[in-house]
């Protein structure tokens, strides 16, 4: 399968305990986006690397979120002391940078935090 | 503020029938809309569209883009059980928020047999 994916699928965790997701791109894709996704809402940006460079990142991704992509391959995202209300679905697409880049997504990480 | 806004919300049909998804969005720097499927997990990608008035199909599936009025449509014909899913619309910007996309909440669709 060369699609984009992600590790876990889902993850069960106590409020306060920290929590990481990966996420491997397709191979020849230099963007990574990491969206999160609430019940009944659209996934929303969270931040976005070209290579290893992080470009943006959402005023969603609050100072417990970090996210890192070292060598510009695959992407971890970090969540600290987590809350309930970052129970969610993590999102990770991948693209290719040229004119009309289109991103694709991964299966997702599924966390609930209780 | 950008946003993207999807219409109907949820929608049944029967077998058979024909279906039409809104997506009317305002945003600055408008570079792209896509439209995406979502069963119970990841979002497939369906079409991108950029230019206005050119219709993209992909079988019974098929959209279109008013950059004037700032829509887009996605139609189904002869939708099928497997149709049932959650359609999004998305939409990409040029500059600084470039691969940032702003998502619709979506428009749940559910297909009787």
């Amino acid at each position: 399968d060369t699609g984009v994916s992600q590790d876990p699928r889902h993850k069960i965790t106590k409020r306060g305990q920290n929590v990481t997701f990966r996420c491997d791109p397709i191979s020849e894709h230099n963007r990574l986006y990491w969206y999160r996704q609430t019940l009944g809402q659209g996934p929303e940006f969270l931040t976005y690397f070209q290579n290893e460079a992080q470009l943006e990142k959402s005023r969603l991704l609050s100072d417990r979120f970090s996210a890192e992509r070292p060598k510009g391959s695959f992407s971890t995202l970090e969540i600290q002391r987590t809350e309930q209300g970052d129970s969610a679905m993590y999102l990770c697409a991948s693209s290719l940078r040229t004119d009309q880049e289109t991103q694709y997504f991964g299966p997702g990480t599924r966390l609930l935090v209780l | 503020e950008d946003k993207v806004v999807q219409s109907p919300l949820s929608l049944v049909v029967h077998e058979g029938d024909t279906v039409t998804l809104n997506c009317s969005y305002e945003v600055t720097n408008f570079r792209s809309l896509l439209w995406y499927k979502q069963e119970k997990k990841a979002p497939t990608f369906l079409f991108m569209l950029t230019s206005s008035g050119i219709e993209k199909k992909s079988g019974r599936l098929s959209s279109i883009l008013d950059k004037k009025e700032l829509f887009s449509i996605l139609n189904i014909t002869a939708t099928q059980t497997g149709d049932s899913a959650v359609y999004l619309c998305a939409v990409d910007r040029y500059g600084g928020s470039q691969g940032n996309l702003i998502f619709g909440k979506g428009t749940k669709l559910s297909v009787k047999p």
